[in-house]
């Protein structure tokens, strides 16, 4: 079990550009979870999938944005004509689809997005 | 709409002493769960405990534990016997169906 990792960790683009992140989740969880994390903020949720299905999504998540699990495995996070604004570290997280600990979420590094 | 505050932003302690992380939170849900995140400076996110609301029972996880006082949506982390790598931003978070709702975070130092 090696965690939950992202790519890359760090991502620095100029205005306008499109973007793209990537997640591997833990390899038994069905569950797929984004977050975004401001300075001096916590985490703030953007969007939930169960294997391929994407299930929630924030009203964070403005047209700009897409996510994709394509075959319920990794995902990926796309920023289509980056702002400033979404200069942001994106977070994603893991969990079991059953069981008492289906709650329980589980972290990857993050990727640290600047927009320039 | 369900919020999550952390009234403290810094908090310090001595090594081997303990401290108290203040939550409180507001959810219409009758059942849910309730977590405490450790963030170490420029590292991933921890699971620290977690709370199930229909449990009256307070979690404990070796140094840490919780105070949970449902009546008054209260969650309060204690760390006991404070070492130095417990010096982290601590997130409380609260379920909102699967997506979890954070705190804005309490820096917590650790001193020799």
């Amino acid at each position: 079990d090696t965690g939950v990792s992202q790519n890359p960790r760090h991502k620095i683009t100029k205005r306008g550009q499109n973007v793209t992140f990537r997640c591997d989740p833990i390899s038994e969880h069905n569950r797929l979870y984004w977050y975004r994390q401001t300075l001096g903020q916590g985490p703030e949720f953007l969007t939930y999938f169960q294997n391929e299905a994407q299930l929630e999504k924030s009203r964070l998540l403005s047209d700009r944005f897409s996510a994709e699990r394509p075959k319920g495995s990794f995902s990926t996070l796309e920023i289509q004509r980056t702002e400033q604004g979404d200069s942001a570290m994106y977070l994603c997280a893991s969990s079991l689809e059953e069981g008492p600990t289906s709650y329980e979420q589980y972290f990857g590094p993050g990727t640290r997005l600047t927009v320039t | 709409a369900q919020t999550v505050t952390q009234s403290q932003p810094e908090m310090s302690v001595q090594e081997a002493e303990t401290v108290t992380l203040s939550c409180t939170y507001d959810t219409s849900e009758s059942d849910y769960y309730l977590f405490w995140y450790k963030q170490p400076p420029s590292r991933q996110m921890i699971l620290v405990i977690r709370q199930e609301a229909y449990k009256q029972q307070n979690a404990t996880e070796n140094r840490f534990s919780v105070n949970f006082q449902k009546a008054a949506k209260s969650f309060s982390l204690k760390i006991s016997d404070s070492q130095l790598g417990d010096a982290a931003m601590y997130f409380c978070a609260v379920n909102s169906g699967y997506a979890l709702n954070f705190g804005k975070g309490t820096s917590l130092l650790v001193t020799p």
